[in-house]
């Protein structure tokens, strides 16, 4: 099984809104990304988690607040988000730990609107 | 330095064809050169990588040409089908740094 479960699948909500996504794996992968991806453009590089410790904050605003309860289990926490935060956000996973090289498996995004 | 360019920005290939997406990048240190896919509403998939101590890798109809003394490489699909329709991203990156992703080619193949 390598797949890479995200929820919701999409998501519109205020400036003011307080929510969350989720991502999930249940391939015993020790690494865990998320990345937001604008239309047409490449994933941009948001956080990695090594063995559920952060490991890369590519200076990201404080209004994403990531969090990883457990190996299998990733979230980002969204408040007073801006209209240009509107985006695809994808989850992947990869066994290594914290060596990038590693194949990283996709989920296949939540589409964020911020209205 | 960190860039990887790529092009073309968009192709248009008659099935059967060969479809080329060229990718040149300046950072020597980077060792590890991925091929991702993405379909629409998807998430990326990868589909092919190489490293720099070989000069082509091959699977199925999808092959890696990778020339390191002029720092690009290239992906090449044979016999293209209207179900490789997708965007397709090169990447580059290092043993400790993250993937550097070019900036994308839309292929559509056409019966």
């Amino acid at each position: 099984d390598t797949e890479v479960t995200q929820t919701p699948k999409h998501l519109v909500m205020g400036m003011t809104n307080k929510k969350s996504l989720k991502c999930e794996q249940h391939m015993g992968h020790r690494a865990m990304y998320w990345y937001k991806q604008k239309a047409k453009k490449p994933p941009e590089l948001m956080f990695v988690y090594s063995y559920e410790k952060l490991s890369i904050n590519e200076s990201v605003p404080s209004r994403f607040s990531p969090e990883c309860p457990n190996s299998s289990l990733l979230n980002l926490h969204l408040h007073a988000l801006q209209p240009e935060d509107s985006a695809l956000y994808l989850c992947a996973s990869s066994q290594g730990t914290g060596v990038l090289q590693e194949t990283q498996y996709f989920g296949p995004g939540t589409r964020l609107l911020v209205l | 330095q960190q860039q990887v360019k790529q092009s073309p920005q968009s192709l248009i290939v008659q099935k059967g064809g060969i479809s080329i997406i060229n990718c040149a990048y300046e950072n020597t240190a980077f060792d590890y050169f991925p091929w991702y896919q993405q379909f629409p509403g998807k998430g990326p998939a990868l589909l092919i990588a190489i490293r720099p101590d070989v000069s082509e890798k091959k699977e199925g109809r999808f092959t890696i040409s990778f020339n390191k003394s002029a720092k690009q490489f290239s992906l090449h699909i044979m016999d293209s089908q209207p179900g490789d329709s997708a965007t397709y991203f090169c990447a580059a990156s290092t043993d400790t740094d993250k993937l550097i992703f070019g900036t994308g080619t839309r292929l559509q193949v056409f019966p």
